[in-house]
C-alpha cells in the first residue's frame, strides 16, 4: 500500500538486548516523526527528521535511544541495552512538510522481558 | 511533557447518546488536530482546525477550536458502536518541531 509501514509489528526482547525498529514513510514525505505510546495514553514525541537531517531529538528518553534516516527515506529507531520501561508501542508518522497532517503507521509493539 | 489535557479520560455510553470530549491547554496552538485510534493501529486524522472559533462538522462529529486557540472540543451526536476508540487531540505549539498529543479519551459505545 501507499501508507506508512513499520516493522516488525511485534518485538519481544530480553532486558539488555539491543533492538532496531524500522519505518518506511510515504514516498516523497519530507518530515518523519517517531513517537512512544503507553497503553491507553497519547503518543509522546521522540524525534523528528526533515529529509536526512535529525532536527529535533529532544524527546529521546536517554542516550540508549538512537534514530537515523541516512537517505532521507527509511528510518530506524534503535534502542540499546533495553530496559523494562522501554516496553511500549513505537509509532512512526510522516508528512509532506512540517505542519502538514501526519500519517501514522500501525506501530511496533515492543515488550521487554 | 503533555501540554494538552483531555477530559474525560474514559467514557462509556449507550448507543444513541450524545457526548463531548474536551482538549485544554494553557498554550496557544497554531493548529489543532483530532485523531481516532483503534487497538493495534496508528492514529487516523479526523480533522484539522486552524482558526480561533472555527467549527467543523464531519457527519455526526462536530469539532470546535476555542477563540484563543488554547482549547478544542469534539461533540458526537447519536453515538454508534463504530465510534468506539481512543480519541486524541494534537497540535503544534510553535515551540519547534515537536508535535504534542493530548492525554487521550477512551470511548466505548455499548450497543
Amino acid at each position: 500500500g501507499a501508507g506508512v509501514s513499520q516493522s516488525p509489528r511485534y518485538k519481544v526482547a530480553k532486558r539488555g538486548q539491543d533492538v532496531a525498529l524500522r519505518c518506511d514513510p510515504i514516498s516523497g514525505h519530507v518530515s518523519l516523526f517517531w513517537y512512544q505510546q503507553a497503553l491507553g495514553q497519547g503518543p509522546e514525541f521522540l524525534t523528528y527528521f526533515q529529509n536526512e537531517a535529525q532536527l529535533d531529538k529532544s524527546g529521546l528518553p536517554s542516550d540508549r535511544f538512537f534514530a537515523e534516516r541516512p537517505e532521507g527515506s527509511v528510518s530506524t529507531l534503535k534502542i540499546q541495552r533495553t530496559q523494562q520501561e522501554d516496553s511500549a508501542v513505537y509509532l512512526c508518522a510522516s508528512s509532506s512538510l512540517i505542519g502538514q497532517p501526519q500519517h501514522f503507521g500501525d506501530g511496533t509493539r515492543l515488550s521487554i522481558l | 511533557t503533555q501540554l494538552l489535557e483531555q477530559s474525560p479520560q474514559f467514557l462509556s455510553i449507550q448507543e444513541g447518546e450524545n457526548l463531548t470530549v474536551y482538549c485544554n491547554s494553557s498554550s496557544v496552538f497554531s493548529s489543532l488536530q483530532w485523531y481516532r485510534q483503534e487497538p493495534g493501529e496508528g492514529p487516523v486524522l479526523l480533522v484539522t482546525v486552524v482558526t480561533g472559533g472555527e467549527v467543523k462538522k464531519l457527519k455526526r462529529l462536530t469539532f470546535q477550536f476555542g477563540d484563543a486557540r488554547k482549547d478544542s472540543s469534539l461533540h458526537i451526536t447519536a453515538a454508534q458502536p463504530g465510534d468506539t476508540g481512543l480519541y486524541l487531540c494534537a497540535g503544534d505549539a510553535n515551540t519547534g518541531n515537536q508535535f504534542y498529543f493530548g492525554t487521550g479519551t477512551s470511548l466505548t459505545v455499548i450497543p
